[in-house]
């Protein structure tokens, strides 16, 4: 089965940039999408398309890609911007969709 | 605004059967893709189920495909999840969540938690 791996956890000083990684062999093909959670609370989609930001998610949140990764970049976090963050992708030989195993984002 | 509200969650015993209701507003809910998504608890999201909103064609993660069904009542502005011969593995909070043109979900609800013990 497919599967879209992240490291369990990222950790960053107030202000400075975070990074989230998310790799898998098809996303050369597909597109990969960001969900942001925090504690008890629904996710919210932040990335879309790899790199489109949906309206009402702050600037400071991109996304790119390069090869079978994606990376989720947070500029300048914020404390406010812990929680879990998790990608999203589909296989290429589908139709299922698989979530990655999700970063716990630390900012302190 | 949309707005999703998940119901029908509860406790249920190993091989019992309980349905899932998420009633949906704010958008043209025929117009869109549906889809389930699950998280055990202190664990990450898992997609359980999806389907279009153009011809009603369903997809399901192996762990549930065989047992579990996603539909739809358009005119109730409504989506199902029949569950059937549940283990407790399928314990988690069921999110319902409108979904675009990838079938990537856009807008969740807030959750139903369903919990299977004897």
């Amino acid at each position: 089965s497919y599967e879209l791996t992240q490291p369990p956890s990222v950790s960053v000083s107030p202000g400075q940039t975070a990074r989230i990684t998310c790799s898998g062999d098809a996303l050369p093909k597909k597109y990969a999408y960001w969900y942001q959670q925090k504690s008890g609370q629904a996710p919210v989609l932040v990335i879309y398309e790899d790199s489109k930001r949906p309206s009402g998610i702050p600037e400071r949140f991109s996304g790119s890609s390069s090869g079978t990764m994606v990376t989720l970049t947070i500029s300048g976090a914020q404390g406010e911007d812990e929680a879990d963050y998790y990608c999203y992708s589909t296989d290429s030989s589908g139709p299922y969709w698989v979530f990655g195993g999700g970063t716990k984002l630390t900012v302190l | 605004e949309v707005q999703l509200l998940e119901s029908g969650g509860g406790l249920v015993q190993p091989g019992g059967s309980l349905r899932l209701s998420c009633v949906a507003s704010g958008f043209t809910f025929s117009s869109y893709a549906m889809t389930w998504v699950r998280q055990a608890p202190g664990k990450g999201l898992e997609w359980v189920s999806a389907i279009s909103g153009s011809d009603g064609s369903t997809y399901y993660a192996d762990s549930v495909k065989g047992r579990f069904t996603i539909s739809r009542d358009n005119s109730k502005n409504t989506l199902y999840l029949q569950m059937n011969s549940l283990r407790a593995e399928d314990t988690a909070v069921y999110y319902c969540a409108k979904s675009g043109s990838s079938f990537h979900p856009d807008s969740w609800g807030q959750g139903t938690l369903v919990t299977v013990a004897s």
